[in-house]
């Protein structure tokens, strides 16, 4: 299967520590897209990247997220000293290039911050 | 915030029933997509509609857009149980790559 996947499915995490997630999008997108999803929301839009840059971080991102795609296959997540609040799902898509194509997403990655 | 607003937030129908969902956005769009999103899995594109194209078809599914009015609408025709989900609209802005998501839909359909 070439979908987008998502490493890990659950993860489970005291409050305080630091946690990443690891997305691999199919092989040719160019577009790597991190939103996070909260029980009842649509998701909410975190990043993305063209290849290895990161083209926008949304203003709601504390400096606590952080995000890298190295060699423009692979994007970690990287979310320090967890709060509850950082509890929700965080979902990884991908996409090509071109204008007006649609976005291809992962599973998710559920965190629960206790 | 969210671009998109779905309407209404939940709906309830009996097999057989069309359901139509209405998607409003703020800012002007390169397209509109609508998503399916199954209990606590990914979500699952569906169709795409740029912003030139007034109504577009995909098997049961029949969305259109009124840019004069900001406004989109997903028709699923003859539902089935399995169509059972959240459905999102999503924008992508002309000013940006990103998609936006609306807050959903939850359609139940009863068998």
């Amino acid at each position: 299967d070439t979908g987008v996947s998502q490493n890990p499915r659950h993860k489970i995490t005291k409050r305080g520590q630091n946690v990443t997630f690891r997305c691999d999008p199919i092989s040719e997108h160019n577009r790597l897209y991190w939103y996070r999803q909260t029980l009842g929301q649509g998701p909410e839009f975190l990043t993305y990247f063209q290849n290895e840059a990161q083209l926008e971080k949304s203003r709601l991102l504390s400096d606590r997220f952080s995000a890298e795609r190295p060699k423009g296959s692979f994007s970690t997540l990287e979310i320090q000293r967890t709060e509850q609040g950082d509890s929700a799902m965080y979902l990884c898509a991908s996409s090509r290039t071109e204008s007006n194509t649609e976005a291809f997403f992962g599973q998710g990655t559920r965190l629960t911050v206790v | 915030s969210q671009q998109g607003e779905e309407d209404p937030q939940a709906l309830s129908i009996q097999e057989g029933e069309n359901a139509t969902m209405n998607c409003s956005y703020k800012t002007s769009i390169n397209n509109l997509q609508w998503y399916r999103q199954n209990s606590g899995r990914g979500l699952v594109h569906l169709i795409l509609i740029r912003s030139n194209e007034r109504e577009k078809h995909s098997g049961r599914l029949r969305v259109t857009l009124d840019t004069s009015k900001k406004s989109s609408s997903l028709l699923i025709t003859a539902s089935r149980a399995a169509d059972t989900a959240s459905y999102f609209c999503a924008t992508a802005l002309v000013s940006s790559y990103k998609l936006i998501f609306g807050s959903g839909t939850r359609l139940l359909v009863r068998p």
